[in-house]
């Protein structure tokens, strides 16, 4: 099973900052890696697929990037809308696994 | 508009069977180009992903849960639903349903239900 690691755990930043969320596998997914958005008492909202593909209506304030093992969600400038958790998905190897969430919170 | 939303009993007694359904607006479960998939997250913590079905009926899931697990479609009613045996305090999470796309490259998951808290109680 690829487990993800992702970092920081929790990232204190004001609105219109830039937010740089990282995610690592345990071994190679190639660029099958997705990235979701959580609120509070809300489902997952899938942003990103195949590592760079923004999903329908995702504002392009958001990108992904990287192949391999290491990857990266940044958020060009933080709305007051984005602080919330978000969450890495490889979805290359069975079992489909998921990281253990970046919480993006307000400083 | 894909809207998906779960329902079934919020509370299991240990041992027992959850049993869950999503039903699907918007899209259609017979679809070959989705699978149909369930996701858990317990209180405070990340996500898991369960398992999906195809339209055809077969299905993939997590070995973690796969001894215990049963996932199944319902072309005629537009849903799908999952039961989980023997059930534990390890069980009690929120359960969302999910559409992912069948491609080769695997699943990724949206749109999501709003999901269904089940608490296994001793």
């Amino acid at each position: 099973e690829i487990v993800l690691t992702q970092s920081p755990a929790t990232l204190s930043l004001s609105p219109g900052e830039r937010a740089t969320l990282s995610c690592r596998a345990s071994q190679s997914v190639s660029n099958y890696l997705a990235w979701y958005q959580q609120k509070p008492g809300q489902a997952p909202r899938l942003l990103i697929y195949d590592a760079s593909n923004r999903a329908t209506g995702i504002p392009a304030r958001f990108s992904g990037s990287g192949s391999g093992t290491d990857f990266t969600l940044t958020i060009s400038s933080l709305e007051p809308e984005d602080f919330a958790v978000y969450y890495c998905q490889q979805h290359g190897n069975w079992p489909f696994t998921f990281g253990p969430g970046t919480t993006v919170d307000i400083k | 508009q894909v809207q998906l939303q779960e329902s079934g009993p919020g509370l299991v007694k240990a041992s027992e069977t959850l049993s869950l359904t999503c039903s699907v607006s918007g899209s259609s479960v017979s679809n070959y180009t989705y699978y149909w998939s369930w996701i858990r997250q317990p209180p405070g913590k990340g996500l898991e992903w369960i398992g999906y079905v195809y339209y055809s009926g077969i299905t993939n899931s997590n070995p973690s849960l796969k001894s215990r697990l049963t996932i199944a479609v319902d072309t005629s009613k537009n849903q799908f639903s999952l039961k989980l045996t023997s059930v534990t305090a390890a069980d009690t999470a929120v359960y969302f349903c999910a559409r992912a796309p069948s491609l080769l490259t695997g699943p990724w998951f949206d749109p999501w239900g709003q999901g269904t808290l089940v608490t296994v109680s001793s």
